[in-house]
């Protein structure tokens, strides 16, 4: 079945540092990916997402790019702050199912040093 | 997007009574999803809300212990069951909104002694 591999956490970087968090993906189909933020005591928030392949979802300083042939969705900043400490899930939709069901990556914590 | 709501937001609760959560979207949605995050793990789904009939459960979740109302397309309960210190999780509700994509409550943080 369809599934998402983020890298394992914690990530530790000081300020201003650039940010690459992993993310691959295995789908029969053709998903939508997604990542979210969660920051401490709160819900999941909507980071960036792409469609198709060779989309650049962009938010906020963060950008991440749709590969089919490398299966990965990467997120990355290229200087990070400490309000950027927080946990991010991978994640992708399975539209094609008709569901909109989400395969959700373990997460990755982060954590950005002043 | 959607504004969701939910309450309440945080709760401690004795073993072996229930808890009910609200969800409450600002407009109307036809695809709305319960999820728990226990401490420190991603997000598992549990059930998918469907209004006017009866929820949809993932395997591993049964009605009996997490009962679910849709009863218009704003709004859910998820009701968790004879609790236990287990059930202490967060508990979040989804919308689809736009295409395919999420969007999440605030969450409940529910502590079960």
């Amino acid at each position: 079945g369809d599934s998402v591999t983020q890298m394992e956490g914690p990530v530790t970087l000081s300020e201003e540092a650039f940010l690459t968090i992993n993310c691959t993906y295995t789908a029969t189909g053709y998903p939508s990916l997604f990542w979210y933020v969660q920051y401490p005591g709160e819900g999941l928030q909507l980071l960036l997402k792409a469609t198709k392949a060779d989309d650049k979802g962009s938010n906020k300083g963060f950008e991440a790019t749709y590969r089919k042939e490398t299966t990965s969705f990467h997120l990355e900043k290229g200087s990070v702050q400490v309000s950027d400490s927080a946990v991010y899930f991978c994640a992708l939709s399975d539209h094609p199912s008709g569901t909109y069901k989400y395969i959700f990556g373990t997460g990755t914590r982060l954590k950005v040093l002043a | 997007s959607a504004v969701i709501s939910q309450k309440p937001s945080r709760d401690i609760c004795q073993r072996g009574t229930s808890l009910t959560i609200q969800c409450q979207v600002d407009s109307q949605v036809t695809m709305m999803f319960w999820y728990r995050q226990q401490p420190g793990q991603s997000l598992t789904l549990i059930a998918t809300a469907n209004q006017g009939s009866e929820a949809t459960y993932e395997s591993g979740f049964v009605i009996d212990k997490f009962p679910i109302s849709r009863p218009n397309l704003t709004f859910s309960t998820l009701t968790v069951s004879n609790m236990s210190p287990e059930d202490s999780s967060i508990y979040l509700c989804s919308v689809v909104a736009e295409t395919d994509t999420q969007y999440f409550g605030p969450g409940t943080r529910l502590t079960v002694l």
